[in-house]
């Protein structure tokens, strides 16, 4: 029962370089999210999916990108990578009326 | 705009106390409410929650409370135990917003033994 898994784990970038984060439920959940948590920030939303094929704006989604092409996989992109996208990324999936369900994190380091 | 803020970012208990972690909101929308608990290198876990139409929700060892006209909501722990220790973070959303949620900045607590 694997639930919200996050790859990978940890990552450095160089400012520029561009990456992705994938992340799988194994729940059959119709929403998905991609949070990033800084110091003293909480968790921000910076985009989320309410089922395959569609794609929303949270309250951070400058400079990333996301897709949904299979109701399990929620994925965010990293166009250019920039020092102040160091975070810590969590996804998140659920099925309403239920609680988010989140996944153990990607520790992401842009120098 | 931070619309939801737990203004002490840490919080230090005996073993055995209660602690008493608070939360305010300033979007009159929300009428959701979660508390969720975070330890190092894992993601949040769920742990209590209450809709607006109650005042009070209890859990064993944790009760949650919401005062809707002071838009505060608190969380009780009793009695602490060491195993407590974890960031907890106070989330809110609006039925008009479908399913985001709105974080607070979260708060370390720490039970000593």
């Amino acid at each position: 029962n694997a639930g919200v898994t996050q790859t990978p784990k940890f990552r450095v970038l160089k400012t520029g370089q561009s990456m992705t984060l994938l992340c799988a439920q194994d729940m059959n959940h119709e929403y998905m999210y991609w949070y990033r948590q800084d110091p003293g920030m909480g968790l921000r939303l910076i985009h989320y999916s309410v089922g395959e094929g569609t794609t929303a704006k949270g309250e951070v989604p400058d400079g990333y990108n996301v897709s949904r092409l299979k109701k399990q996989n929620f994925l965010l992109g990293l166009e250019s990578a920039a020092p102040s996208q160091t975070s810590v990324y969590f996804c998140a999936s659920r099925r309403p009326p239920s609680p988010l369900h989140f996944g153990n994190g990607t520790r992401l380091t842009v120098t | 705009d931070q619309q939801v803020k737990q203004n002490s970012p840490s919080l230090s208990v005996q073993e055995g106390r209660i602690s008493i972690l608070n939360c305010d909101y300033t979007n009159s929308m929300f009428d959701y409410f979660l508390w969720y608990k975070k330890y190092p290198a894992e993601g949040p876990t769920f742990l209590i929650s209450i809709s607006s139409i109650k005042d009070k929700n209890e859990d064993g060892r944790f009760t949650v409370f919401l005062n809707k006209s002071a838009k505060h909501l608190s969380l009780h722990i009793v009695p602490s135990q060491p195993g407590d220790s974890a960031v907890y973070f106070c989330a809110a959303s609006a039925e008009t917003s479908g399913s985001r949620l709105t974080f607070g900045e979260g708060t370390q607590l720490t039970v000593n033994p």
